[in-house]
């Protein structure tokens, strides 16, 4: 079965500190992970997506097989980040499984 | 960039009455499309997946009779809540699949609150 497991439900940094969200899966297959962020009164959107390995807004995932890991990394937090942040797993005909998702806040 | 709207954004209705809430892809023509339901500071839960002239997958435990889901067009998906009580009252967020880079864009999300 697919399962996404984010095991802080909040995180508060400083701004200027390394920020790190924690994604561990489960899934048979080959995994497709992605980060969703959904900033206060917003939408839910996409941050990133393993496959195109980029660097959006300063944030990056690597994806660890060996860890079933996918953790979302920040080496300097902006205040503008604090956001809810949602890992996800794609599955078959473009299904997607959410964590819980972790509240991040960066207080000044 | 691919936008995806629902309406109406909220909605108040009587216990027994139905409710539907209606997903468009503006600027795409989507694959798939998705219903989410999500309770206050949880996760979302995938309800069911839509496809354009076919009956709707839904995921265990969803009342296909309760939760009815329209796909008119590759860019129009209804969900209907029919005879609503209470515990319906949540947040449905809807989202499609754009093609070529398979991304799902979501809707801003419907309130619904049954009295």
């Amino acid at each position: 079965a697919q399962r996404v497991t984010q095991p802080e439900k909040l995180l508060s940094v400083f701004k200027g500190a390394p920020v790190e969200l924690k994604c561990n899966y489960s899934y048979s297959g080959s995994p497709e992970l992605f980060w969703y962020v959904q900033y206060s009164r917003q939408r839910l959107q996409l941050l990133l997506r393993h496959i195109s390995r980029e660097s959006i807004k300063g944030f990056t995932a690597d994806l660890n097989k060996g860890e079933t890991s996918f953790h979302l990394k920040k080496p300097f937090a902006q205040e503008e980040d604090s956001a809810m942040y949602y890992c996800a797993l794609g599955g078959s005909n473009y299904k997607l499984t959410f964590g819980k998702g972790t509240l991040l806040t960066v207080n000044p | 960039g691919a936008v995806v709207s629902q309406h109406p954004s909220r909605v108040i209705c009587k216990s027994g009455t139905s409710v539907k809430i209606e997903c468009r892809s503006l600027d795409f023509q989507a694959t798939t499309m998705f219903w989410y339901r999500q309770f206050p500071k949880q996760s979302l839960m995938l309800m069911a997946t839509s496809n354009e002239g076919s009956k709707a997958t839904y995921e265990q435990g969803v009342e296909k009779d309760k939760f009815l889901i329209n796909h008119a067009s590759l860019t129009l998906s209804t969900l209907t809540v029919t005879s609503a009580h209470p515990e319906d009252s949540s947040f449905y967020i809807c989202s499609a699949t754009a093609p070529v880079t398979d991304t799902q864009y979501f809707g801003p999300g419907t309130r619904l609150t049954v009295l």
